[in-house]
Parts: structure tokens; C-alpha cells; sequence
């Protein structure tokens, strides 16, 4: 099955920095890789995803790269702000019916002002 | 306003007692799904349903009940058989009118359940 590895566990950046979050997957057949936000208090929010059709994306601050060829994808945030501050989330699964999702250990990064 | 409900936020239960979380969508989503997170590790899927009256078992289901008797709602039930049952449970759903978007899974904010 999906064995899906996320580093680092803890990331600390200043404030304008770029954080990187790198998450590696073992299923040649995962075919969407969605990145989820966790506050305190809080549920997971959808905040970037990618197909295995496409290679980048962005929205504003935030991009996620895939490499299907080394089974790795990565989450970028420029320009980071304290209100970044959360638990990160990285996935792979399979599209259609299913839609199971395997998720990785998750990273907490924090933004210091 | 659209979206995932869970209740309650916070959940005691004495050990050896069942107890039953809610979660309830009105996305008009086909799939509902159940997500246990434990400090330092991933979600880990406990049941899901792709439709109405029919659910499977995921990675940790043993302790573990649910039900889907409407589309909009996919209850919980951590029974006494659970033997660590105090995490942070995760519902989510999934699956709309387009087919480009049933694998997004969009979540609720969870219920916190201690086992005291």
C-alpha cells in the first residue's frame, strides 16, 4: 500500500522567509497530492492540491511542486507571515470513487515575527 | 452557509462506555469519511462511505462503528472495544457535481475525545 513520508517534523522560519515542506510516496498509481492547513482548535483546511498531470501550481503565496519520476512533492510558502503558524499536512491517494487518502506525520512550522 | 459540522467539540467518556460523535455535511457530497490524529503522527483513516447505506473499513476500523443511513450525516461510535480511544477525530467528505473534484476532501473541526 501507500507509504507516504513528510520532513521536517518542525520547521521555524523569520517572517518573510520561504518555508519548504518536502513529502515523499511510494504508490506509482497516487495520482493527487492535496496539502492541508491545521490550526490550534481547528479542522484540516484544503489550502493547495496537484494532480499528476501537471507538474506545479500556484496560488499566491503558496506552490506545490511534483516530481512523479522521484515520487516526491514539495509545498512552498513565500513571503511567510506568523499567521502561517500551523501544522502542515501532505497526502497521496488515488483519484475516482475511493478516494482514500494516505497522509504523512505532518510538519508544525512556525513564523516568527 | 455550506460546509462539515461536528459535534461536540470536546468529548469525555468514562472507560467502558460507547460513544457516538456526529458529523453532519451539507455539501451535497457523496463521501463521508472518518480520520483519527494522534500526536505526531498522520490522519489515519478509520471507516469511510461512498454512499448511502454502504461504508468500509479503513486502516484502524477494529473499535470502530458507523452508519449512513442519510447522505448527509455519518455518525461514529468508538465503542468499549477501542483500547486507546482518546485522539482527535477528523470527519470529512468529498465528491460533488463535477468529477474533477471528488477527491477533494474538505474537513470538519473535529471533536476532541478524551477517555478519563
Amino acid at each position: 500500500g501507500e507509504n507516504v513520508e513528510q520532513h521536517p517534523s518542525t520547521l521555524s522560519v523569520q517572517e518573510g522567509d520561504s518555508a519548504v515542506i518536502k513529502c515523499t510516496y511510494s504508490d506509482s498509481a497516487s495520482n493527487y497530492f492535496p496539502w492541508y492547513k491545521q490550526e490550534l482548535g481547528k479542522g484540516s483546511q484544503l489550502i493547495i492540491d496537484i494532480r499528476s498531470n501537471v507538474g506545479e501550481k500556484k496560488d499566491q503565496r503558496i506552490a506545490v511542486t511534483l516530481n512523479k519520476t522521484a515520487k516526491h512533492f514539495s509545498l512552498h510558502i513565500t513571503e511567510t507571515q506568523p499567521e502561517d503558524s500551523a501544522v502542515y499536512f501532505c497526502a497521496a491517494g488515488r483519484g475516482g470513487s475511493q478516494g482514500n487518502l494516505i497522509f504523512g506525520k505532518g510538519t508544525k512550522l512556525s513564523v516568527k515575527p | 452557509d455550506g460546509g462539515i459540522t461536528q459535534s461536540p467539540k470536546y468529548l469525555f467518556r468514562k472507560e467502558g462506555q460507547n460513544v457516538t460523535l456526529s458529523c453532519e455535511q451539507n455539501l451535497n457530497h457523496d463521501a463521508m469519511y472518518w480520520y483519527r490524529q494522534d500526536p505526531g503522527q498522520g490522519l489515519r483513516l478509520i471507516y469511510y462511505s461512498q454512499i448511502v447505506n454502504d461504508f468500509q473499513k479503513g486502516d484502524i476500523a477494529e473499535g470502530y462503528s458507523v452508519s449512513r443511513e442519510k447522505k448527509e450525516s455519518f455518525p461514529l461510535t468508538v465503542t468499549s472495544a477501542q483500547k486507546n480511544p482518546t485522539a482527535f477525530y477528523l470527519c470529512a467528505s468529498s465528491g460533488g457535481a463535477s468529477l474533477t473534484s471528488t477527491d477533494t476532501q474538505y474537513f470538519g473541526p473535529g471533536t476532541r475525545l478524551t477517555v478519563l
